[in-house]
């Protein structure tokens, strides 16, 4: 699986919009971004997914560069109960493909 | 639905106890694994099953056993504890389509501490 960058912290207002960013120049066509968070020693959480188009759900919007060797996890009204840490994952999507590999992450702090 | 379970939510071990951590999930998933957190570092991989009766390991497997005798359980047995397997160990499933649009859930953890 590639190898993705990240911030390890990153402040926001609450209100506004967080952007974490996240850099995997050597990912692969097969390869999709997988974002997920941990609360606070939680179990991680899945927030989203997406292989080269813009994806949208109900907590988060995924922005891929077109030569998908970045991308950006919007959070549009970032609240205090978002401060987390962010952990951006390329995973391969062939058939046999289970594992996450976990970097360090991006630790957001949602500031009152 | 009860997610994916994990008890005992604490724990401490002497050195060379053994003990078995349970992972529970009532989603019909067919991929089940294991995962262990050291304090400010990501998860790593210990071992995972695609199915029951089907195992393999991980990145870093040593001093586990796993076994998946049915689709909802996937228990993580330390054999001998030592301190270097203090840590948070999570329990993770999914439908286990092969493919990498899987989404993996979680469960709460379990904090084991060794003496």
């Amino acid at each position: 699986d590639a190898k993705t960058t990240q911030p390890p912290s990153m402040d926001c207002a609450e209100g506004r919009a967080a952007n974490l960013p996240c850099n995997h120049s050597t990912i692969s066509g097969n390869e999709y971004v997988y974002w997920y968070r941990q609360i606070h020693s939680q179990g991680p959480q899945y927030i989203i997914h997406g292989l080269k188009n813009n994806e949208t759900n109900e907590m988060a919007s995924l922005i891929i560069t077109e030569d998908r060797k970045s991308s950006t996890l919007i959070l549009p009204h970032a609240t205090l109960r978002d401060t987390a840490v962010y952990y951006c994952i390329v995973r391969e999507a062939g058939a046999g493909s289970y594992q996450l590999t976990f970097g360090k992450g991006t630790k957001l702090s949602v500031i009152p | 639905n009860a997610g994916v379970t994990q008890t005992p939510k604490f724990q401490v071990l002497k050195t060379g106890q053994s003990m078995t951590l349970q992972c529970a999930q009532d989603m019909n998933h067919e991929y089940m694994s294991w995962y262990r957190q050291d304090p400010g570092m990501g998860l790593r991989l210990i071992h995972y099953s695609v199915g029951a009766g089907i195992t393999d390991q991980g990145e870093v497997p040593n001093g586990y056993n796993v076994s998946r005798s049915t689709t909802e359980d996937f228990p993580l047995r330390l054999l001998s504890a030592a301190p270097s397997q203090t840590s948070v160990y999570f329990c993770a499933s999914s439908y286990g389509t092969g493919r990498g649009t899987d989404t993996q859930y979680f469960g709460p953890g379990t904090r084991l501490t060794v003496l």
